[in-house]
């Protein structure tokens, strides 16, 4: 079935990096592109960014400008989205998420990964 | 950014009854306007996209209105399994943006 099944458990110090992985199956991967979003605790949700798989192209929340990149391994079907400069406010369960057409990007996300918790402390 | 206010921010009902969240966007969003549920643990779930399209499989139960900046959506007989937080999101532009989300729970 389609399913996005993302990398486990992170904790990690103020200052550092994070790299959380999202493996498509089920679909074309290189057809649909993929969203980040997180929730950190007892706040809602949040969109972070987009990657179209095809290509690599990506757009950011500027709130993430120059700390977020994204990647693509087609060959995988892989998607990683790395965070650095880590703050205790980074402190989430981040989400991937797949845009329900196929080609363009709509907003909209039918497919949504199991989420990873990403702890910041020192 | 457009701003995505969700009201009320908690609902405790009983089973069978009728249940209406609103969502109302800071600036005219069209009908580019998503709900999902999302249950503690899981990965959020598509309820209605386009502000009143019913995603496949959703129970009919679950339906959405509006355009512009006023939305709603309905939960025609709440049955236990909806217990859940309820977020709607635009798409009309980016960065994407969520309401703060509907905490709903069984009276």
């Amino acid at each position: 079935q389609v399913q996005l099944v993302q990398s486990g458990t992170e904790v990690k110090k103020p200052g550092a990096s994070v790299k959380v992985s999202c493996k498509a199956s089920g679909y074309t991967f290189s057809s649909h592109y993929i969203h980040w979003a997180r929730q950190a605790p007892g706040q809602g949700l949040e969109w972070m960014a987009i990657i179209n798989p095809s290509g690599g192209r990506t757009t950011f929340a500027q709130k993430f400008q120059g700390r977020v990149s994204m990647t693509s391994d087609t060959s995988t079907s892989t998607v990683y989205m790395e965070l650095r400069s880590l703050r205790s406010e980074d402190t989430a369960v981040y989400y991937c998420a797949r845009d329900s057409i196929g080609t363009y990007v709509r907003g909209v996300f039918d497919i949504w990964g199991q989420g990873t918790m990403v702890t910041v402390s020192s | 950014d457009i701003q995505m206010t969700q009201s009320p921010s908690s609902l405790s009902a009983s089973v069978g009854d009728r249940v209406t969240i609103t969502c109302q966007a800071s600036r005219d969003i069209s009908n580019y306007l998503n709900w999902y549920q999302h249950k503690a643990g899981k990965a959020p779930k598509l309820l209605i996209y386009d502000a009143s399209t019913l995603e496949t499989g959703v129970p009919s139960r679950f339906s959405g209105s509006g355009s512009g900046t006023d939305f709603t959506m309905t939960i025609s007989s709440l049955q236990p399994e909806d217990i859940a937080t309820y977020y709607c999101q635009q798409y009309n532009n980016l960065p994407y943006t969520f309401g703060q989300g509907t905490n709903l729970e069984i009276k």
